[in-house]
């Protein structure tokens, strides 16, 4: 089944700890992305990918880190989280030139 | 500063009726505006898109009218059914990458 999958889909941390959201698109897609959805702000693109090793900042990129080494994953970094960063996060993947993005299914984050 | 602004933030309509959905942009940069549908707990789902050089694309029950010199465009949801309802976003992209979504508009079709 073509999918696109998050780990972990809940996460509680607390301020300071590293954690790692990791993505996963068995479509063979060259476009991933992460966002991040807040009530009232819709969704905000936090990094996108075109390709292996090409990764660029969407509108929210700070405090975020990611990266691209293999074509069907892009994991979301967060090096020291912080309490404004507990969010509803989407990662989302498509084919260049297509329209359709396919989105995963959401991780949600509580950052104490 | 939001990119694109949606409204309205929520949206009650009869079952039959038809739902509007509107959202502005300033950047006439911005070269691709799809629409998505997004139930709980579940991911957006692409609903449907229009290029800045169609004034209007159809598909089934769903439309999406584009007004470019007022930098505004909508979505028509025609005989609207209680399966419609969800969460509706806007979304304007910019250079086929980067996207800006508006705030979304919660629609709750009564049967």
């Amino acid at each position: 089944e073509a999918q696109v999958t998050q780990n972990p889909r809940y996460l509680i941390t607390v301020t300071g700890k590293k954690l790692t959201v990791t993505c996963s698109q068995n479509m063979n897609h060259e476009y991933m992305s992460w966002y991040r959805q807040d009530p009232g702000l819709g969704l905000r693109q936090i990094y996108y990918s075109m390709n292996v090793e090409v990764t660029d900042k969407g509108d929210v990129p700070e405090g975020y880190k990611v990266s691209r080494k293999e074509k069907r994953n892009f994991p979301l970094i967060l090096e020291s989280p912080s309490p404004n960063q507990t969010s509803l996060y989407f990662c989302a993947s498509r084919l260049r030139g297509e329209e359709t993005q396919y989105f995963g299914p959401g991780t949600r984050l509580l950052v104490l | 500063q939001q990119q694109v602004k949606q409204s309205p933030q929520s949206l009650i309509v009869q079952k039959g009726g038809i739902s509007i959905i509107n959202c502005a942009y300033e950047n006439t940069a911005f070269d691709y505006f799809p629409w998505y549908q997004q139930f709980p707990g579940k991911g957006p789902a692409l609903l449907i898109a229009i290029r800045p050089d169609v004034s209007e694309k159809k598909e089934g029950r769903f439309t999406i009218s584009f007004n470019k010199s007022a930098k505004q465009f909508s979505l028509h949801i025609m005989d609207s059914q209680p399966g419609d309802s969800a969460t509706y976003f806007c979304a304007a992209i910019y250079n086929f990458n980067k996207f800006y979504f508006g705030s979304g508009t919660k629609l709750n079709v009564k049967p």
